[in-house]
C-alpha cells in the first residue's frame, strides 16, 4: 500500500545533520507529504508535513523537490533521542496514513 | 500539548475472550483511527472513523472487530473472540479536518493473548 520508497537504515553521528530521503514518484497533485517517527516502544509521533513548499518547525525541516517526486527530512543536529524509525507517508483524500517500513536511523555518540 | 490517551497500557487475555481497548482522542478532532503493530513488524492500518461511522477498514478488520464512539469522548476497539495472532500493540490516533492536519497517536495498548 505504501507509495513511498525509503532506505532501510541510515547512520549519523551525534550533533551532525541528517538528511533522510524519500521517493514518491506517483504522488498526485493534492497529496500531502507527511513524516512521522517511532521511537522504541512508543507510538508514532508526528514530525512535519508539507505540500509544495519547504517547511520548517522546531523538530525538523522538510525539503520538497520541485516536481514533488521526492522529499528530504532534515534533522539539523541529530541527538541520541532522534534514534527512531522515520516514515514518509503520502496523505491523500482517503484521510488515512499507510505506514511502510520506514528508515531506521542510528545515531552514534 | 494535547494528547491521545489509551487505556489500559497492557492487557492480557485468554484466547476466545472479548477485549475492549479504550482511547480518548483529542477533543476537537473529528477523524479517529486504530492501528496495530505486531512485534517487529510494520504499523498496520485497521480502521478509520468519521461522523459516527466507519469510513474505511482494512482486510485485517474482520467481523471480530468493531469500533464505537459511545459517549462523544471515548473511542473503543472491541475484539469479540481473541486469537493468539491478535497479540500486538494497538494504537489509536486522531486528527482534525483537512489534509493539512497532522495525526496524533496514543502510546498504545499492548495486547497479549494467551
Amino acid at each position: 500500500d505504501a507509495k513511498t520508497t525509503q532506505p532501510n537504515s541510515m547512520e549519523s553521528n551525534e550533533e551532525e545533520p541528517v538528511h533522510l530521503p524519500c521517493n514518491h514518484s506517483t504522488i498526485s497533485g493534492t497529496d500531502y507529504i507527511h513524516w512521522y517517527r517511532q521511537l522504541p516502544s512508543q507510538g508514532p509521533e508526528y514530525v512535519i508535513h508539507g505540500l509544495t513548499s519547504n517547511v520548517n518547525n522546531r523538530m525538523a525541516s522538510l525539503a520538497i523537490a520541485e516536481d514533488r517526486k521526492s522529499s528530504t527530512l532534515i534533522l539539523h543536529r541529530a541527538t541520541l533521542r532522534d534514534a527512531a524509525v522515520y516514515y514518509c507517508i503520502l496523505m491523500d483524500s482517503s484521510y488515512k496514513l499507510i505506514f511502510g517500513s520506514g528508515t531506521r536511523l542510528l545515531v552514534r555518540p | 500539548e494535547p494528547e491521545v490517551t489509551q487505556t489500559p497500557s497492557h492487557q492480557v487475555t485468554q484466547m476466545g475472550q472479548e477485549v475492549i481497548l479504550r482511547c480518548v482522542p483529542i477533543s476537537n478532532h473529528l477523524y479517529f483511527y486504530w492501528y496495530r503493530q505486531i512485534l517487529g513488524q510494520k504499523v498496520e492500518f485497521l480502521v478509520s472513523f468519521y461522523n459516527n461511522e466507519i469510513s474505511e477498514k482494512s482486510e485485517i478488520f474482520d467481523d471480530q472487530f468493531s469500533v464505537e464512539r459511545p459517549d462523544g469522548s471515548n473511542f473503543t476497539l472491541k475484539i469479540r473472540s481473541t486469537k493468539l495472532e491478535d497479540s500486538a500493540m494497538y494504537f489509536c490516533a486522531s486528527r482534525g479536518v483537512g489534509l493539512n492536519t497532522e495525526a496524533f497517536f496514543g502510546q498504545g495498548t499492548r495486547l497479549t493473548v494467551v
